[in-house]
C-alpha cells in the first residue's frame, strides 16, 4: 500500500528546533519529489519546502534559512528541520509525494503531525 | 512570484445543486493548475490534475477546466459527502503555490 506517515510534532518552546520524519512505504522517495506542506490553526495549505529527485531542494522566502528538508534512500523516508521556531511556525505539518508528471500535483499525503511553538 | 486567488471564499449550497469554484492566477500558468478536497480534520486529497483531468477514484461528479489565467472547479449534483474545503494548486519550476480555499457547505 502506497501511504506516508509523519512523525516527530509537539510542543516546543521559540527558538528552539524540531526534526520531522516521514516513512514512506509502496514507493521509493528518492526517486519521487517530495515536499512538505503546512496548515496554521483554522488556516489555509502553506507549501514549506520540497526536494527533486535529483536532489535539489527548494523552500519559500517564509522559512528559507530556517527548515531543511532531507531524505535517507536506504530507511525510504523524509525529513523537516526544523530550526529558530517561531510562533507563526505552529500548524498541522503534511508531508505529500510530487507527481511531476501531473503538473506538480501532490497525489499522496500523510496524516500530518501537530507542531505547537509556545513558551 | 505566482499569486493564486479564489471565489468565492465560501458558499452553501443544496443538496444536488452546481457548484461552481473560481481560480485565477497573476500570470499566464498553462494549464499547470490542481485542485484539492480537504475535510475537516482530515490531509487534503487531490480530484484534479493539469486543470482538467480526475485523478484516478474521484467520482465523475466534479470536474476542472480552463487554461491560462482563469480556471473552474464544478461539482455537479452536491452532496453531503462534499463539504469541504476546496483549494487550488500551483507549480512554477521550483515553487508551488495554494489558493486561498472556497469553504463548501450544505444549506
Amino acid at each position: 500500500e502506497v501511504q506516508l506517515v509523519e512523525t516527530g510534532g509537539g510542543l516546543i518552546q521559540p527558538g528552539g528546533s524540531l526534526r520531522l520524519s516521514c516513512a514512506a512505504s509502496g514507493f521509493t522517495v528518492s526517486s519521487n519529489y517530495m515536499t512538505w506542506v503546512r496548515q496554521a490553526p483554522g488556516k489555509g495549505l502553506e507549501w514549506v519546502s520540497v526536494i527533486f529527485s535529483g536532489g535539489n531542494t527548494y523552500s519559500p522566502d517564509s522559512v528559507k534559512g530556517r527548515f531543511t528538508i532531507s531524505r535517507d534512500h536506504s530507511k525510504n523516508m523524509v525529513y523537516l528541520q526544523m530550526n529558530s521556531l517561531r510562533a507563526e511556525d505552529t500548524a498541522v505539518y503534511y508531508c505529500a509525494r510530487v507527481t511531476v508528471t501531473k503538473t506538480g500535483a501532490f497525489d499522496i499525503w500523510g496524516q500530518g503531525t501537530m507542531v505547537i511553538v509556545a513558551s | 512570484d505566482i499569486q493564486m486567488t479564489q471565489s468565492p471564499s465560501s458558499l452553501s449550497a443544496s443538496v444536488g445543486d452546481r457548484v461552481t469554484i473560481t481560480c485565477q492566477a497573476s500570470q499566464d500558468i498553462s494549464n499547470y493548475l490542481n485542485w484539492y478536497q480537504q475535510k475537516p480534520g482530515k490531509a487534503p486529497k487531490l480530484l484534479i490534475y493539469a486543470a482538467s483531468n480526475l485523478q484516478t477514484g474521484v467520482p465523475s461528479r466534479f470536474s476542472g477546466s480552463g487554461s491560462g489565467t482563469d480556471f473552474t472547479f464544478t461539482i455537479t449534483n452536491l452532496q453531503p459527502e462534499d463539504i469541504a474545503t476546496y483549494y487550488c494548486q500551483h507549480h512554477d519550476n521550483f515553487l508551488f503555490t495554494f489558493g486561498p480555499g472556497t469553504k463548501v457547505d450544505i444549506k
